[in-house]
């Protein structure tokens, strides 16, 4: 429906262990955001991809990592997770940095 | 900084009635402004924006949001609601000083409309 595709819906993990989420992007869609929503909460900017390349960061610790690969796919790693890191996590691209993003439907994380 | 404040937590509203959702922006420069609608486990739809021009823009389904720069705020409006319009609405500023151009999004508004 929305171009971008994130797997999977739903994920359960143990504190400490580790995570990757995964975006597909429209094609052409040089820029990846991602970003994480707590319950309750806004969502909250994580980092920015452009062109394979971290193009920014918000307020997360180093254990929050991405990856972007020339096919327009992403992923956004979390080593450690603690029982805070459970939250929606949207990923967002766009053409470029500067254009309109389009939203995925979000993968579900909860740290048991 | 960029910020935007949702004043509202919940807003209630019988069906076909008008109804508001409140933002307010602090923002350096010109300000780009959003709302975005989301729905039980899905993710953000865009609804409208503002940029430039007019200010009241027009968007999705029917809404439309009212630009006021003296008192700094980006209202969503509806003249009519509608049961399906229940969901949490999100204003949000995009950061045009960085070259993220990041979104900073409210703490959302929970939207009821009461059949």
């Amino acid at each position: 429906e929305t171009g971008v595709t994130q797997s999977p819906t739903h994920l359960i993990k143990t504190r400490g262990q580790q995570v990757t989420l995964r975006c597909s992007s429209q094609s052409g869609h040089n820029t990846v955001s991602w970003y994480q929503q707590a319950l309750g909460q806004g969502p909250q900017f994580i980092f920015q991809y452009y062109r394979e390349e971290e193009n920014g960061r918000g307020n997360f610790p180093p254990r929050f990592s991405g990856l972007q690969f020339p096919n327009y796919s992403s992923e956004l790693n979390v080593n450690a997770l603690e029982l805070d890191d459970s939250a929606l996590y949207l990923c967002a691209s766009s053409l470029t940095p500067s254009e309109g993003y389009t939203f995925g439907s979000g993968t579900r994380l909860t740290v048991v | 900084a960029q910020s935007v404040a949702q004043p509202e937590d919940q807003v209630n509203v019988a069906e076909g009635n008008p109804l508001t959702v409140k933002c307010t922006y602090s923002v350096s420069g010109n300000p780009y402004l959003f709302w975005y609608v989301q729905y039980p486990n899905r993710g953000l739809q865009f609804l409208l924006k503002y940029i430039t021009g007019d200010n009241l823009v027009k968007g999705s389904y029917g809404f439309e949001a009212e630009f006021n720069k003296s008192q700094t705020s980006f209202h969503l409006k509806k003249p009519s609601a509608l049961v399906s319009d229940s969901a949490l609405y999100f204003c949000a500023v995009r950061d045009m000083t960085s070259g993220t151009y990041k979104y900073i999004f409210g703490t959302g508004t929970r939207l009821k409309v009461l059949a």
